[in-house]
């Protein structure tokens, strides 16, 4: 399986502070990632996909990078309603497998 | 406007089974992959598998392969499954998602399996 190393697996940012969250693959995922929100008590949505396409609705403060094993997401600007989990998922082989998930909490 | 609803969770013994579903509607529901993802309580998401519109693909990670089965029912827009053999590890909330191209765009609002005696 396809290990996806998340990091950090907490962080804690100020209103408007730029905030960056990396996954790791053990093997190159030709930009074949997701990353996803998940607030308290919600279901997780979908944000990024292939890497770095923003899905529709999501703001544009929220953007993904990377390719080969290394990839990231950014919050340009955190935001109150920015506080949440945040999990990478990758979908180049099989099983597909999600990182361990960032705890974001505002300070 | 996309949903998905599952049913079908509950406290159930360990070594015994339980079918979950997933009620599908605001789209065509047969042109879609769906998925399951389950979360633990406090932990991270788990993807379980996967079906194709025609039910001739199913993929599973391995180790849930032998105790957890997908199918679905186009004419009932449902998507099901169908776990045995559950212990404590498989306690968790499970989503039914629509996929696309393997992300999951849309996700229902989970169903909570406890398995305890």
């Amino acid at each position: 399986d396809i290990q996806m190393t998340q990091s950090p697996a907490s962080l804690s940012a100020s209103l408007g502070e730029t905030v960056s969250i990396e996954c790791l693959a053990s093997e190159g995922i030709s930009n074949d990632l997701a990353w996803y929100q998940q607030k308290s008590g919600k279901s997780p949505q979908l944000l990024i996909y292939a890497a770095s396409r923003l899905q529709d609705g999501v703001p544009s403060r929220f953007s993904g990078s990377g390719s080969g094993t290394r990839y990231s997401l950014k919050i340009s600007g955190m935001q109150p309603e920015d506080e949440a989990d945040y999990f990478c998922q990758q979908s180049y082989k099989y099983p597909n497998t999600f990182g361990a998930g960032t705890k974001l909490e505002l300070k | 406007e996309v949903k998905l609803v599952e049913s079908g969770g509950g406290l159930v013994q360990p070594g015994r089974s339980l079918k979950l579903s997933c009620a599908a509607s605001g789209f065509s529901f047969n042109d879609y992959w769906m998925g399951w993802v389950r979360q633990a309580p406090g932990k991270g998401l788990e993807w379980i598998g996967e079906i194709n519109q025609d039910s001739s693909t199913i993929n599973y990670t391995p180790s849930l392969k032998d105790k957890f089965t997908i199918s679905r029912d186009n004419a009932q827009n449902t998507l099901y499954l169908q776990m045995s053999k559950l212990g404590s590890e498989d306690t968790a909330i499970y989503y039914c998602a629509r996929e696309y191209y393997g992300w999951f765009a849309y996700w229902g609002q989970g169903t909570l399996v406890t398995v305890s005696s």
